[in-house]
Formats: structure tokens, sequence, C-alpha cells
């Protein structure tokens, strides 16, 4: 079955350091791998996604996510961290087709918390 | 152009009553996601509707139930409340063909006392 694990709930980052965020993953063939952002009272907002290609994966707001397939892992990172960046950040992989509907599944989440 | 919409923003009942909340997609999206989060969790898939129908379901009792519409906007359904069904409820939409990308509403946060 599919799954994500992010292992750390909290990641405490200083303002101006490169940050990551942890995921590993599990499926059955071939990964479709994703990031969303979670803002406070506000619904969760795609960063990037991984289907193929390059396994460093470029997206939103200086984001990007680096797939290892021999680690199994999708780690999210930042070269410099914004304290605009504090938020709840999911890893979250694409589970099994049925009847063409796509659904993802969400790891726990990891809090993001940057300090000026 | 709006994005995703849903509403009530927020909702209080008591336990076995039942429950509509409803979305609307950002414009050009045709198919629409039900996702659970729990307080400190990742959302939950409950269901996803496309052309009215329900494609596709998660682990979650009949007692959820969904609906969506012509103009693709959406409604969930939830009878016979129970306490463990206090959660933020989230609408996504996507356009067919792309439907990794998941446009997320705010989120209707609904409390069961």
């Amino acid at each position: 079955a599919q799954s994500v694990a992010q292992p750390e709930d909290q990641v405490n980052v200083a303002e101006g350091n490169p940050l990551t965020v942890k995921c590993t993953y599990s499926v059955s063939g071939n990964p479709y791998l994703f990031w969303y952002v979670q803002y406070p009272n506000r619904g969760l907002q795609f960063l990037l996604k991984y289907i193929t290609g390059d396994n460093l994966v470029k997206g939103s707001y200086g984001f990007e996510a680096e797939f290892n397939k021999s680690q199994t892992s999708f780690h999210l990172k930042k070269p410099s961290a914004l304290v605009s960046d504090s938020a709840l950040y999911f890893c979250a992989v694409r589970g099994p087709i049925y009847n063409q509907g796509g659904k993802l599944i969400f790891g726990q989440g990891t809090e993001l918390s940057v300090k000026p | 152009d709006a994005g995703v919409t849903q509403s009530p923003t927020h909702l209080i009942k008591t336990r076995g009553q039942q429950v509509t909340l409803r979305c609307s997609p950002k414009s050009g999206h045709d198919t629409v996601s039900w996702y659970q989060q729990a307080l400190g969790q990742g959302p939950q898939f409950i269901f996803q509707y496309y052309e009215e129908e329900e494609r596709q379901r998660g682990n979650f009792p009949d007692r959820f139930s969904g609906h969506q519409f012509p103009n693709y906007s959406s409604e969930l359904n939830v009878n016979a409340l129970l306490l463990g069904d206090s959660a933020l409820y989230l609408c996504a939409s996507s356009a067919t063909g792309a439907n990794e990308k998941l446009f997320f509403g705010s989120g209707t946060q609904l409390s069961v006392l």
C-alpha cells in the first residue's frame, strides 16, 4: 500500500539558514510525490511534484525537493529560510488509480518554524 | 478568478444530527475531492466526484455521502454525527487530466458536541 512518513513533527530554523523537511515513501510502482503547505486557517497549497525526470524538482516560493529512489526519500529544501515560510508542510503520494480517479495520501505533517 | 470556496466556514452540531457542507470548485475545474483533516493529522481522502458520479472512495462509512451538480459544485453530507467526526473538512478541485495538482478551499471546521 502507498504511504508516506514525515519523521519530524517540528523543524526549527533561523532565518537565512537552509532548511530541510524530510519525507520517506513506500509505493508499489513508480511514485508520484508531492509537497503541500498549509498556513493557519487556510487550505493546502501546492508547492511541487515529482512524476519523472530530474531528481531535483523546483517549486513555488523558492522551494525544491530531491527525489532519491535508493533511499525512498523526497525531502523538501530551501537554501535560505524566511520567517514567512513558517507553516505546516505535508508530503503526499498518489494512491492507486481506480476508475480513473486519483487520491492523495498525506503524511502527518511537519511544523516548520523560522525564527528571525 | 475565484479559487475553491467552501461554506460554511464553521459549524457546530450535536451527536446524531446531520450536516451538509458545500464546495464550489475553481473556475475551469470539473473534479472535486473531499478530505477530512483531524487535529494534528494529515488530510484523509473521503471521496472524489467527476461528471456527477462518485469515482473513488476512501475508508469512510456510508454515513458520509456526496453529490456533484451539473455546474461541478459539490456537497458532502454526514449523517448520524459522532464526536469523532469533529474535524476540518477540505474540498479540493482539479481539472481533468491534472488530477494530482489539487487546489484546496479553506475548509469547514465541524465541531460535534
